[in-house]
């Protein structure tokens, strides 16, 4: 099956500044990267996704690169701000049926 | 659009008793919903997959009998707890998926389960 995993576990940035998070996944079937969003004690959000035919999405301050050869695709964000400070979890899904999900990252803006 | 309702949001009970939870999708079909377990701090433990009229597919060392998975219509699938224990206790979130492929899951609030 499917191994996602995600770097760092936790991440600490001023404001102001961007934050990236990576994960990898083992299974090259693999056509679905999505990421969320958690804040403490509330339902995950999904903040983008990006499927296997493109290499790069963004959305504001938020974008997402894919590179399939490799396996990785990674979380960036700009001009962090302190309502950024949250969970985020990166999954990957080859039939939409089934999703794996990293191991999250805790993100914490410094104002 | 995409809502999925959870409920309830937090259940605080008995030892031995058993608690049903409920998830619906409010404003599309959902051909799939997932049922995750979460601890503090930690990542979504998927469960169980559940698809409307058929038996859920459970997750490797989720026993069946305990957590008895229902999906009996494209909107609604219910998770009961059975005989809870205070192992048990935990915040169990389940999400929908949209007919077609590849669509993102949309997640319910959560249920903040309490065994005393």
């Amino acid at each position: 099956g499917e191994n996602v995993e995600q770097h760092p576990s936790t991440l600490s940035v001023q404001e102001g500044d961007s934050a990236v998070i990576k994960c990898t996944y083992s299974d090259s079937a693999s056509n679905y990267f999505p990421w969320y969003k958690q804040e403490l004690g509330k339902r995950p959000q999904l903040i983008i996704d990006i499927r296997s035919n493109v290499g790069e999405k963004k959305d504001q301050r938020i974008a997402v690169t894919l590179n399939k050869t490799a396996k990785h695709f990674s979380l960036h964000i700009t001009e962090t701000q302190p309502e950024d400070s949250a969970v985020y979890f990166c999954a990957a899904s080859y039939t939409g049926n089934q999703f794996y999900f990293g191991t999250g990252t805790s993100l914490t803006v410094i104002p | 659009g995409a809502v999925v309702s959870q409920h309830p949001s937090w259940v605080i009970c008995k030892s031995g008793t058993s608690v049903k939870i409920e998830c619906r999708s409010l404003d599309f079909q959902a051909t799939t919903m997932f049922w995750y377990r979460q601890f503090p701090k930690q990542s979504l433990m998927l469960m169980a997959t559940s698809n409307e009229g058929s038996k859920a597919t459970y997750e490797q060392g989720v026993e069946k009998d305990k957590f008895l998975i229902n999906h009996a219509s494209l909107t609604l699938s219910t998770l009961t707890v059975t005989s809870a224990h205070p192992e048990d206790s935990s915040f169990y979130i389940c999400s929908a998926v949209g007919q077609g492929g590849n669509q993102p899951q949309h997640f319910g609030d959560g249920t903040r389960l309490s065994i005393l």
